[in-house]
């Protein structure tokens, strides 16, 4: 069945535009979450959705990242004001449960994101 | 969520069983070990889990010693397609803590 989808894939941002990063999740999925991978390292935690509440925010690094998840599918993750820092990769997984408790994630391929 | 350990980078033939291992010697009772792989240019895809139990599906096997500090991976006839980052995670919660994991090679 379909997975996890990302658009666009690659986007290069000139520093100080706003970006806005999309996700589809696996349909039905209850929870979804928001990575960022910078080259060389694991994928650091976001931001968690339940449905379409957004219940952990603690991983955005500044006040300039941003998601939304309006009906709880679809997910934005925009970033204003891009810095050279933001290059990296976003991921974004879906899980079909919610709540405290850890299921397994299904991940999307990722958007590459460039600032110059 | 507890820290984990794994070794940078390891080499495996093609064919033989590629064995991973990760210390988590600072995991509680609630907290489960996750393993997840990362082929170059594609997201971590999910491989397999435990709580206490030695586990096996169609991917791998996945061994958790008696005190639970330590795990292995076992993937039983590495293949090509296997070369990847692989991730050991704990944790008893959504949140998941990546570490920078294994960076498994299988040569032909």
């Amino acid at each position: 069945g379909a997975g996890v989808s990302q658009s666009p894939r690659y986007k290069v941002a000139k520093r100080g535009q706003d970006v806005a990063l999309r996700c589809d999740p696996i349909s039905g999925h209850v929870s979804l979450f928001w990575y960022q991978q910078a080259l060389g390292q694991g994928p650091e935690f976001l931001t968690y959705f339940q449905n379409e509440a957004q219940l952990d925010k603690s991983g955005l690094p500044s006040d300039r990242f941003f998601a939304e998840r309006p009906e709880g599918s679809v997910s934005t993750l925009k970033i204003q004001r891009t810095q050279q820092e933001d290059s990296a990769v976003y991921l974004c997984a879906s899980s079909p449960r919610g709540g405290a408790r850890t299921y397994e994630q299904y991940f999307g391929p990722g958007t590459r994101l460039t600032v110059t | 969520d507890a820290k984990t350990t794994q070794p940078p980078s390891m080499d495996c033939a093609e064919g033989r069983a590629a064995n991973l291992p990760c210390n988590h010697s600072t995991i509680s009772g609630n907290e489960y070990v996750y393993w997840y792989r990362q082929i170059h240019s594609q997201g971590p895809q999910y491989i397999i889990h435990g709580l206490k139990n030695n586990e096996t599906n169609e991917m791998a096997s996945l061994i958790i010693t008696e005190d639970r500090k330590s795990s292995t991976l076992i993937l039983p006839h590495a293949t090509l397609r296997d070369t990847a980052v692989y991730y050991c995670i704990v944790t008893g919660t959504y949140k998941y803590i990546f570490g920078t994991g294994t960076r498994l090679k299988v040569l032909a």
